[in-house]
Parts: structure tokens; sequence; C-alpha cells
């Protein structure tokens, strides 16, 4: 199985911050990997596929980039609601599986 | 508008059964894989399994933690997909949600996802 290491797991930001997730994974996923945010009590929600492709009206400030076991979420400027659980998740091969997630909070 | 609502959630005893449905609409529910993924409280998502479309003979995977004991399944008349949840453990406790699932070569994600149902295996 391929496990997701995503880091760091919290991490506490202000509004206007610059936050970067990582995501590693136990072997190459080629660009197999997408991104979701999950707000307390929601479902998460789709932001970026393909490593580094965009939702659709997700805002620019989300972005991601990497290939094969290294993978980073970027989010420019952190807004308000963007204060959220964030999870990589790698659809390369069964069981597809999800990072254990990196919970951004309000400094 | 494309939504998936769940439903079928509730209190059952260890070694019990649960069926699960999710309504798929607002897409053409025949063509997509469905998966399941669920989320113990407090804790982070878990892929449960999957059911491919027909065009790939609605095949279905399975996570190693349910296989066995879980079985995917759907109608495309009625645009459902079910999760048969057979001798229920304390550990399946869980929110479960169901997800449309892209599979494409390059491009591959779970959206949209339903507002989840919520299991609770207790005695």
């Amino acid at each position: 199985d391929i496990q997701l290491t995503q880091s760091p797991s919290f991490l506490s930001a202000s509004v206007g911050d610059r936050v970067t997730i990582t995501c590693r994974a136990s072997q190459g996923i080629s660009s197999h990997l997408a991104w979701y945010q999950q707000k307390p009590g929601k479902a998460p929600k789709l932001l970026i596929f393909a490593a580094s492709t965009l939702q659709s009206g997700v805002p620019s400030r989300f972005s991601g980039s990497g290939s094969g076991t290294e993978f980073t979420l970027t989010i420019t400027s952190l807004q308000p609601e963007d204060f959220a659980t964030y999870y990589c998740q790698q659809l390369n091969s069964y069981p597809l599986t999800f990072g254990g997630g990196a919970k951004v909070e309000i400094k | 508008e494309i939504q998936l609502v769940e439903s079928g959630g509730g209190l059952v005893q260890p070694g019990g059964s649960l069926r699960l449905s999710c309504a798929a609409s607002g897409f053409t529910f025949s063509a997509y894989y469905m998966d399941w993924v669920r989320q113990a409280p407090g804790k982070g998502l878990e892929w449960v399994g999957r059911s491919t479309n027909k065009a790939n003979g609605y095949t279905t995977e399975y996570a190693a933690s349910v296989k066995g004991r879980f079985t995917i399944s759907r109608d495309d008349s009625e645009n459902s997909l079910y999760l048969q949840m057979n001798s229920l453990k304390t550990e399946d406790t869980a929110v479960y949600y169901c997800a449309r699932g892209v599979t494409g070569i390059m491009n591959r994600w779970f959206d949209p996802w339903g507002q989840g149902t919520l299991v609770t295996v207790s005695s």
C-alpha cells in the first residue's frame, strides 16, 4: 500500500501568511495526487487534482506542485475562510489512500 | 446541480449489519466510478471502496479493513450507490461519505462528496 505522510500535521498561522503543506508518498505516484479542504462538520472539498491543476471555482491563492513522491500545497496570503484541515490523496493505485491531514489554525 | 445524498446511518450493535444508500442527481450516474470514504470521530479520511462503471464491468475494490465484510453495489436505473456492511465492529464507527470518482489517464479526483451519514457501532 502507498503511504502518504503530510507535514506539518498542525500549523498556526495568521491572516496574510504564506502556508506550505508537504505530502510525501512511500513510492512514486506520478502526478496522481489530489488535495482537499475540510471544515468541521462538512464534507471534504476538492481543491487541486493531478498535483497542480486548480479545480474550477477554487481561489488562485491555492496552488499545488510536485510529482513522483513529493508534493506541496501552497496557500499564498491566508484568508479567514482557509482555516481548515487539508488532506492529500493518491489515486495512482489501489488501495487509494489519504494523508493524515494538516490542520491550519489561527495564530 | 450535481448532488449526492447519503442515508441509512444509525446505531447498530457489534456483529450487526447496516445498508447505506447514496442518491445521485445532476449528472450521468452510470458513466462514473463511485466511492465510499469514512471518517472516524476526530480522525482522518479512510477510503472504503469503489464501484467502477458499466463500461468497466461494475468491478469493485475494497480497503483491506473492510474486505469480506462490506459490499458495494449500484443501481444505475435508480442513480443509487449502496454499501452493505456486515459483521460490524466498533472500529467501523464513522461518518460515511459517498463521492463521485473521476478516473482519467492523468486527471483523477473525488468530486463532489455527499454530506455524510453517521454509523455508530456500539452495544
